[in-house]
């Protein structure tokens, strides 16, 4: 099946520095990963689609030169928090849709957490 | 806005016993529905998805049904066991664009 991994699985960094989390399709090819976060007990939330290629799409209300992400191959992308703040703890889960079908496969996250 | 319900409060139930959990939606017209499991500090798998012209759809223990007159869909876990205990998922989908929007998810305790 379908397999996509993150690294890293978690990541404790200061305020203000940059942290980089990638997102592998490890036997597939994915022209588009949706990258999603997660507050405790809450929702996944869409916060922008990468696309290979060209720029990423960012949902309303996400910062685009805070959440910088690049589609770099057909199996790689990566979402950098820059200038982190506390309030960008949180769970980061990306995702790639399947070549055949609608059915997503979602990597095991990265649990981010700003001192 | 668009908004997706599910219950928030945990569904304890006792082994061998079905189990359904609830979503219901507004403001949507979902091409389709999808539910994943999301098991504490992972990512969510998925479990089924169901078309808009479906009524219900099945796989081993799992059956989903979709009403798309009551904006709701019931997913059914038979004869539960231990090892379903976890959070479950359900996601809306549209035609022509791949992102899903998700519930927020129920939290299914099976007691052996």
């Amino acid at each position: 099946g379908a397999v996509v991994s993150q690294h890293p699985s978690r990541v404790i960094c200061k305020s203000g520095t940059s942290v980089k989390i990638e997102c592998r399709s490890l036997d597939f090819q994915a022209t588009t990963m949706f990258w999603y976060r997660q507050f405790p007990k809450q929702s996944l939330m869409l916060m922008a689609t990468s696309n290979e290629g060209s720029k990423a799409t960012y949902e309303q209300g996400v910062e685009k030169d805070k959440f910088l992400i690049n589609h770099a191959s057909l199996t790689l992308s990566t979402l950098t928090v820059t200038s982190a703040h506390p309030e960008d703890s949180s769970f980061y889960i990306c995702s790639a849709p399947g070549q055949v079908g609608d059915e997503q496969f979602f990597g095991p996250g990265t649990r981010l957490t700003v001192l | 806005s668009q908004k997706i319900e599910q219950n928030s409060e945990a569904l304890n139930i006792q082994e061998g016993k079905t189990a359904t959990l609830t979503c219901n939606y507004t403001n949507y017209s979902p091409a389709y529905l999808q539910w994943y499991r999301q098991d504490p500090g992972r990512g969510p798998v998925f479990l089924l998805l169901i078309r808009e012209n479906e009524k219900e759809k099945r796989k081993e223990r799992l059956k989903v049904t979709f009403d798309t007159t009551l904006k709701q869909s019931l997913f059914h876990v038979t004869a539960s066991q231990p090892a379903d205990s976890a959070t479950y998922l359900c996601a809306l989908g549209s035609t022509g664009r791949r992102a899903l929007t998700f519930g927020s998810g129920t939290r299914l305790q099976v007691q052996p």
